[in-house]
């Protein structure tokens, strides 16, 4: 039964499509995060949501926006895809305060 | 300077040998710290965490903490090929549960 699970694996899509990644967790906590890794393996924070608030939103392009329905679930919609959009997109969750975070398998977008 | 400093490797190292890996900070507000393995296409994964300076120890893994030095490292005895991965180091401030992560260091551990 995976803790947190995100869809899809994989995302092959040209530039200036639209597209979603889903997550989901069901350990019962309280905060979820969008990660970016790029290809240089660096992991760096996007957004944070705690009980379907946000709390961190990094200088991230307007492109990108996340949507928490409930404390269960963070999505995030990509509008307008570049190229430089290419990169794993990891999502994880913690209890509030908590420093074990849990990752998803990551979602690997790849713009051509 | 980056908040968080860290070799990105790679580090090829006989199995048995005792692994080091290191990193370096600037913000002195950092309070926790952690170590995170990361496989091939897959997800970052805990594997320890201390909480101000000090040693932490856990089976064959060490976590040690200077925050005099700003200076956090992992240690790995009789190491495994099953230990070749990439190790981030990362710390955060209380304050806004924000995690600060290193780039990695990828090891190879030679069978």
């Amino acid at each position: 039964d995976t803790a947190v699970s995100q869809t899809p694996k994989y995302l092959v899509t040209q530039m200036g499509n639209d597209k979603s990644i889903k997550c989901e967790q069901n350990l019962g906590h309280d905060t979820m995060y969008w990660y970016k890794q790029d290809s240089k393996k660096f992991l760096k924070i996007m957004f944070s949501y705690n009980n379907k608030e946000l709390i961190i939103n990094e200088t991230v392009p307007n492109r990108f926006s996340p949507k928490s329905p409930d404390k269960a679930h963070l999505n995030l919609h990509i509008n307008s895809l570049e190229l430089g959009d290419s990169a794993v997109y990891f999502c994880a969750s913690s209890q509030q305060g908590g420093q074990s975070y849990t990752f998803g398998s990551g979602t690997r977008l790849t713009v051509v | 300077q980056k908040e968080v400093e860290q070799d990105p490797g790679p580090l090829s190292v006989p199995e048995g040998a005792i692994v080091s890996l290191n990193c370096t900070y600037s913000n002195s507000a950092f309070q926790y710290f952690m170590w995170y393995r990361q496989y091939s296409r897959k997800g970052p994964e805990l594997l320890m965490y201390t909480y101000s300076s000090g040693n932490k120890e856990d089976g064959r893994f060490t976590a040690q903490v200077d925050k005099s030095s700003k200076y956090i490292s992992l240690f790995i005895r009789d190491s495994q090929p099953s230990d070749s991965a990439t190790y981030l180091c990362a710390m955060n401030r209380v304050v806004d549960d924000k995690i600060i992560f290193g780039k990695g260091t990828r090891l190879h551990i030679l069978p």
